[in-house]
């Protein structure tokens, strides 16, 4: 199972939006809505942002959306802050009953 | 408030055995399915291995890369889940995280242990 395709880094400016996509395949993104979305700052453990392609946990700012086109979703931060500084990561279940993860995506702002 | 505490790692010999466990609370650890995820130095996350909960049989699920080697296993009356991880490799060298499954989705993560794999 490889790896899902994420863009190495994003940037942005306070303020701005930016989106961070998520490409897979007809087994894994395409084939469930079940992907989900983490936010993993440096030494600290990842945080669920964003699950079932577009449903945000309690607690979780709504400057994060998702959608899913196809075989990409995508992840999109408005109204970017500093403390939104982080790697962040896509995940989706897959037709083989596993989970694979995207290959992260270095958010600067 | 739902806490997941990893413990067992440390260094270990390539083709030694080592057990991570994740010790569960705050939750009804019995109704839910857990996993491992882990992270090897400068890369990104790799899911491990899951297991369902009682109801769903404790089916066991693993990545490729483990598969044969890793075994993972639950004690719900202790809000334990272990990963028996066997014949290691320098590769395996990775943070380790416990996460918790609803429904299909990995929700919630522990703060990792080490495991590091070297001669």
């Amino acid at each position: 199972q490889s790896a899902l395709t994420q863009p190495a880094s994003v940037s942005g400016s306070p303020g701005q939006s930016i989106t961070i996509s998520c490409t897979g395949t007809d087994s894994d993104v395409g084939d469930y809505n079940y992907v989900s979305w983490y936010q993993h700052p440096p030494g600290k453990a990842p945080k669920l942002i964003i699950y079932e392609v577009s449903n945000r946990p309690s607690g979780v700012s709504n400057r994060f959306s998702g959608s899913k086109s196809g075989n990409t979703a995508s992840l999109t931060i408005s109204g970017l802050q500093a403390e939104d500084e982080a790697d962040y990561y896509c995940n989706s279940y897959t037709r083989s009953s596993t989970y694979v993860f995207g290959t992260g995506t270095k958010v600067t702002v | 408030e739902v806490q997941l505490v990893e413990s067992g790692g440390g260094l270990v010999q390539p083709g030694r055995s080592l057990r991570l466990s994740c010790t569960a609370s705050g939750f009804t650890f019995g109704d839910y399915a857990m996993s491992w995820v882990r992270q090897a130095p400068g890369q990104g996350l790799e899911w491990v291995s899951f297991i369902r909960s009682k109801t769903y049989g404790e089916a066991t699920g693993y990545a490729a890369s483990v598969k044969g080697r890793f075994t993972m296993s639950r004690d719900d009356s202790k809000s334990i889940a272990y990963l028996q991880m066997n014949s290691l490799k320098t590769e395996d060298t990775a943070v380790y995280y416990c996460t918790r499954i609803r429904g299909l989705n990995i929700d919630y993560w522990g703060q990792g242990t080490l495991v590091t794999v070297s001669s």
